[in-house]
């Protein structure tokens, strides 16, 4: 069965860097595109960036580009976000998904929480 | 960037009523890359629908969606008690076309 695990969350300060890890499990992670979806407090979901089964493309949201990173190791079944800049507003907790054929998000992990202040 | 509008924000209903759902793209999907999600709270999204009207294996056949285009209608038939939920569309192109991934803002489906 499809099992998605992020960690790397926490409280950090606004400017500071921060990454996310998730491992996936019960399926042939090279195989399949990865998202990262992140949903501030209270508020809706927002998609954050996009990873091909091969890495070869790489796509972000406006709010992010150019301060996150998206990534990933098919050696160690592992999606990364690596977040730099952090502002107030990057504060949420971030899902990664697994993109179905159709590239919907078809299998979510639990997530994991991001806070930044000062 | 593609924007998606979906309406009404909340609604109010009671068990075994019928539900739709309206999700409009600033412009035109290509090949109809619609995805519904439900999220229960305290929990991840699930996926319900995608390519506009295919349903997830193991989804209900209470919901169904359909449209092209740029206006999406995700419809349940009679709701029941574990439907009441936040319901979001995304768009997400393929893989020829892909360029960004993104939700609207979610309709409150609660109990009156």
């Amino acid at each position: 069965q499809v099992q998605l695990v992020e960690y790397g969350g926490g409280v950090v300060q606004p400017g500071t860097s921060l990454r996310l890890s998730c491992t996936a499990s019960g399926f042939t992670f090279s195989n399949f595109a990865m998202y990262w979806v992140r949903q501030a407090p209270g508020r809706g979901l927002e998609w954050v960036a996009i990873i091909w089964y091969d890495g070869s493309n790489k796509y972000y949201a406006d709010s992010v580009k150019g301060r996150f990173t998206i990534s990933r190791d098919n050696a160690k079944n592992t999606v990364y976000l690596q977040m730099n800049s952090l502002r107030a507003e990057d504060t949420a907790v971030y899902y990664c998904a697994r993109a179905s054929p159709s590239l919907a998000a078809g299998d979510w992990g639990q997530g994991t929480s991001v806070s930044v202040s000062s | 960037e593609i924007v998606l509008t979906q309406s009404p924000d909340t609604l109010s209903l009671s068990p075994g009523e019928r539900v739709i759902l309206s999700c409009r793209a600033s412009q035109s999907l290509n090949s109809n890359s619609l995805a519904w999600y439900q999220q229960r709270p305290g929990q991840a999204p699930r996926l319900l629908i995608y390519g506009a009207s295919s349903r997830v294996t193991g989804i209900p056949d209470r919901f169904s969606g359909s449209g092209s285009g740029t206006d999406f209608t995700l419809t349940i038939s009679r709701l029941e008690p574990e439907d009441f939920a936040v319901y979001y569309c995304q768009q997400y192109g393929s893989s020829r076309t892909f360029t960004s991934g993104t939700f609207g803002g979610g309709t409150k489906v609660e109990i009156k």
